[in-house]
């Protein structure tokens, strides 16, 4: 069974820093998806960003950007120039490709972003 | 135009009581899917359900039980509430591989 683990439980920034979170997963299988969710105070959860295993080139969206190291089994998030509004809880989430679409989450990682 | 919507928001019940919970997507998405929050945060699914067949019953007390009547609804009945059912609950909606659109949670207290 696939599992996904964040380690750290809570981090938390100056405003304007670079930070990393960390994500690692457990699977046997070569082609599946990974994500990584936001849920703010609001509570909506917003998808940040989305990573195909069978691509090498790690995704980026705006300041967000992975880090993905297939190999490692590593999937770890960074934020640059971090925002007030990047506080949130983070989940990391695992997609195995015939899985009926379901996802495998990480515990979450809350971010403090400190003004 | 909200993409996936549910209501109530907020709903406060008494224990025992019989409480359902609608979501609503308009993204054409085939699966939907309900989503249990505690909180400590950990999501745990629930149900999932792709063009109103369900495919995911995960183990959730007989109590709950999701309905839906064509692929854009996907409705939560509780029974009998208790105060473990206490939690945010959320719905989703997804297309292929591409991830999941979520409701904005409907946060739960029985008292």
């Amino acid at each position: 069974a696939q599992t996904v683990t964040q380690s750290q439980p809570e981090m938390s920034v100056q405003e304007a820093e670079t930070v990393t979170l960390s994500c690692t997963y457990d699977t046997s299988e070569s082609n599946y998806y990974l994500f990584w969710y936001k849920q703010p105070p609001s509570r909506q959860m917003i998808l940040v960003i989305r990573q195909e295993a069978y691509k090498q080139q790690n995704a980026t969206e705006n300041r967000f950007s992975v880090n993905f190291q297939k190999a490692a089994k590593s999937f770890s998030l960074k934020i640059s120039d971090s925002q007030l509004g990047d506080t949130a809880m983070y989940f990391c989430a695992f997609m195995k490709l015939d899985s009926n679409y379901q996802l495998i989450w990480g515990a979450g990682t809350k971010l403090i972003i400190k003004p | 135009d909200t993409a996936v919507s549910q209501t109530p928001k907020y709903l406060v019940t008494q224990m025992g009581n019989d409480k359902s919970i609608k979501c609503e997507q308009n993204l054409g998405h085939d699966t939907m899917y309900w989503y249990k929050q505690d909180s400590k945060k950990f999501l745990k699914i629930m149900f999932s359900y792709n063009n109103k067949e369900l495919i995911i019953n995960e183990t959730v007390p007989n109590r709950f039980s999701p309905k839906s009547p064509d692929k854009a609804h996907l409705n939560l009945h509780i029974n009998s509430l208790e105060l473990g059912d206490s939690a945010v609950y959320f719905c989703a909606s997804s297309l292929d591989s591409y991830g999941y659109t979520f409701g904005s949670g409907t946060r739960l207290t029985v008292v």
